[in-house]
């Protein structure tokens, strides 16, 4: 069993639309909670991070821990064409030494 | 003024050969990291270097060797290549357990 499980879609959504993406995780040591956007053939490139439970917003995304239950959740709003990408969430201990990923999920808005 | 930077982007080489990829990175980070994407997109950590020096050495067979002359670079060299190391191989950096920053990404095809 991987640490990260993430539904790897694909998904297909309207423009405008409101996507949910989620991770579950094993390790109760993880305490920094990171969705990366990777387009293809380019890097992964940090959205937005989170350290213990909460959420926190940036723009169009909002970014949410739970760690009780072991799960974390990206929403994007209205989302828009340019949002089509792989999005990876990454969870990391307090060392930092690694980063763990999901296996990404693949989104496409359609216009 | 590329953070993170790979060379080279792209590598063909035959089965047998023995290939370097480069990385560099100018954002001042203490840490490295040599990542493994495979076909269905799931990162994969195989060497982490904190100051020059190695402290992940993920289950990767000896013929890929990692090489870390000062903090800012680290480099990758791959001896004997086969088949199943195609895949797209991911430098990364960081300061802190938040947030890792990625190069661009070295596509390697052996055939």
């Amino acid at each position: 069993q991987k640490e990260v499980e993430q539904d790897p879609g694909p998904l297909s959504v309207p423009e405008g639309a409101i996507v949910s993406l989620n991770c579950t995780y094993s390790n109760s040591a993880f305490q920094y909670f990171m969705w990366y956007r990777q387009y293809s053939r380019k890097g992964p490139e940090l959205l937005m991070y989170t350290y213990s439970s909460g959420n926190k917003e940036d723009g169009r995304f909002t970014a949410q821990v739970d760690k009780s239950s072991k799960y974390i959740s990206l929403f994007i709003r209205d989302s828009q064409p340019s949002d089509s990408a792989t999005y990876l969430c990454a969870m990391s201990t307090n060392t930092g030494n690694q980063f763990y990923f999901g296996t990404g999920t693949s989104l496409t808005v359609i216009p | 003024d590329t953070a993170v930077s790979q060379t080279p982007k792209y590598l063909v080489t035959q089965m047998g050969n023995d290939k370097s990829i480069k990385c560099e990175q100018n954002l001042g980070h203490d840490t490295m990291y040599w990542y493994k994407q495979d076909s269905k997109k799931f990162l994969k950590i195989m060497f982490s270097y904190n100051n020059k020096e190695l402290i992940i050495n993920e289950t990767v067979p000896n013929r890929f060797s990692p090489k870390s002359p000062d903090k800012a670079h680290l480099n990758l060299h791959i001896n004997s290549l086969e088949l199943g190391d195609s895949a797209v191989y991911f430098c990364a950096s960081s300061q802190s357990p938040s947030q890792a920053f990625f190069g661009q990404g070295t596509r390697l095809t052996v055939v």
